[in-house]
C-alpha cells in the first residue's frame, strides 16, 4: 500500500527545544517537500528535493533544517530560532524531471505542532 | 512568495449549484494544479493541466487555462453538500507553489 506518512500528528514543544517531524514514502518519488500552514491561509514552502542528498531553500527556510540521506525519507527540524513554529506541516513527494519540473504531489496527512 | 491567488476567498452555494474559482499566477509554469483541502487534512490532488493544454476535464471538474492572461479556473458542476472544503491552486515549474486558496461551501 503506496503512500506518504508523517509523525507524530500531533506535537508540543517547549519555548527552546528543537524538534523533529518525520516524512517518509514509498511512492519511488524523487522529489519531496516540506510546507507550513497557518490558520485560514495557504501552503507556503520550507524546504525541497529533488534528489538524494541535496535540497534548496523555499520561501520560509529561516529557523528550519532538513536532511535527504535516503530517497524515502525528508525530516524537518524545527529549531529554537524560528520565532512561532506554532503551524501545520505538510510533507508531499512528487516525480520530478528536469524537462516536465515537478508532477502530482502526494500529501501526508500533516503534523500540528503546537508551541507551549 | 505565494505564486497562485485564487479569487473568491470564500463562496458559498447551494446544493446542485455549479462553482466557480479563479486562480491568477505571474510567471512560467510548466503545469498548474488543483488541489482540495478538509478540515485539518492533507491535500488531494484533483486534476493537472500542463501549460500546452487549454482544457481539461475530470468527472464533474472542468479546468481552463489561459496562459496568455495567467490564468486558470476550476468548475465544479451540480456541487454535493461533500464538497465543502478549500481548493488551491499550485503552479508547478521547479518547485510548486500554493495560492491562498478559495473556501467553498456547499449547503444541503
Amino acid at each position: 500500500d503506496g503512500g506518504i506518512t508523517q509523525s507524530p500528528k500531533y506535537l508540543f514543544r517547549k519555548e527552546g527545544q528543537n524538534v523533529t517531524l518525520s516524512c517518509e514514502q514509498n511512492l519511488n518519488h524523487d522529489a519531496m517537500y516540506w510546507y507550513r500552514q497557518d490558520p485560514g491561509q495557504g501552503l507556503r514552502l520550507i524546504y525541497y528535493s529533488q534528489i538524494v542528498n541535496d535540497f534548496q531553500k523555499g520561501d520560509i527556510a529561516e529557523g528550519y533544517s532538513v536532511s535527504r540521506e535516503k530517497k524515502e525519507s525528508f525530516p524537518l527540524t524545527v529549531t529554537s530560532a524560528q520565532k512561532n513554529p506554532t503551524a501545520f506541516y505538510l510533507c508531499a513527494s512528487s516525480t520530478y524531471t528536469s524537462r516536465q519540473g515537478t508532477d502530482t504531489q502526494y500529501f501526508g496527512p500533516g503534523t500540528r505542532l503546537t508551541v507551549l | 512568495s505565494q505564486q497562485g491567488e485564487e479569487d473568491p476567498q470564500a463562496l458559498s452555494i447551494q446544493e446542485g449549484e455549479n462553482a466557480t474559482m479563479n486562480c491568477s499566477y505571474k510567471t512560467s509554469i510548466n503545469n498548474l494544479q488543483w488541489y482540495r483541502q478538509n478540515s485539518g487534512r492533507g491535500l488531494v490532488h484533483l486534476i493537472l493541466i500542463r501549460s500546452n493544454e487549454r482544457e481539461k476535464h475530470s468527472g464533474r471538474l472542468r479546468v481552463t487555462l489561459d496562459t496568455s492572461k495567467k490564468s486558470s479556473s476550476l468548475l465544479i458542476t451540480a456541487s454535493r453538500a461533500a464538497d465543502t472544503a478549500s481548493y488551491f491552486c499550485a503552479t508547478a515549474y521547479n518547485d510548486m507553489r500554493f495560492g491562498a486558496g478559495t473556501r467553498l461551501t456547499v449547503k444541503p
